[in-house]
């Protein structure tokens, strides 16, 4: 099976800070890689799919790219309520087996 | 619009089985699959299934196969989730969550992310 990491696991950035997180597939994925993002107490949120596209909705300051094994997710400019944990997913397999990155928590310095 | 909406918490003993159900409306149910996630306390996600709510066909996470069962009632637009011979690390909430359009199709079957999400529900198994 593909296993997917993050890094870092957790950071600590100031408000405006450029925020970047790392995922990396053990296989080849091309780009079937999503982004989530879970606020302390909530549902998980689907902001990035296809590696690169902003979901309905989602603040333009997320921004996704990468191919293959490697991906990153991008936060333009850090905001109080980007506070979340951030997972990556890939879902390129038939049948379906849909492996969560482990996380990475986006906390306000 | 778009809602799934999960049955309440259970507390289970171990040993004993619990079945989750995820009540779909806003959408044609047939149209999108639905897979479970699973989050224990203080964890990441984990994801344990997907069924086809147009055939029922399923693939369950080979941690899980031989425990987990999951079946939809179309007549009610529902998705269940049994899981069976329960421990103390099952403790967990438990969410539904809908494929979104945005899919690739690989041998007639649509993968997809998951845009929409149920409230999630606790399972705690506890002597």
């Amino acid at each position: 099976d593909i296993q997917m990491t993050q890094s870092p696991s957790s950071l600590s950035a100031s408000v405006g800070d450029r925020v970047t997180i790392t995922c990396r597939a053990s296989q080849g994925i091309s780009n079937y890689l999503a982004w989530y993002q879970q606020k302390p107490g909530k549902v998980p949120k689907l902001l990035i799919y296809a590696a690169s596209t902003l979901q309905s909705g989602v603040p333009s300051r997320f921004s996704g790219s990468g191919s293959g094994t490697d991906f990153t997710l991008t936060i333009s400019s850090l905001q109080p309520e980007d506070v979340a944990t951030y997972y990556c997913q890939k879902y390129n397999s038939a049948p379906p087996i849909f492996t969560f990155g482990p996380g990475t928590k986006v906390d306000i310095k | 619009q778009v809602q799934l909406v999960q049955s309440g918490a259970e507390v289970k003993k171990p040993g004993a089985s619990v079945k989750v159900s995820c009540k779909a409306s806003g959408y044609t149910f047939t149209s999108y699959g639905i897979s479970w996630v699973r989050q224990a306390p203080g964890q990441g996600l984990e994801w344990m299934g997907w069924i086809s709510a147009y055939n029922g066909n399923t693939n369950y996470a080979q941690k899980l196969q031989g425990r987990v069962t999951m079946t939809t009632d179309t007549s009610t637009s529902t998705a269940y989730m049994e899981l069976r011979s329960l421990r103390s690390d099952d403790t967990a909430v438990y969410y539904c969550a809908r494929d979104s359009p945005e899919g690739i199709t690989i041998f007639g079957v649509v993968i997809a992310p998951f845009d929409y999400w149920g409230q999630g529900t606790l399972v705690t198994v506890s002597s």
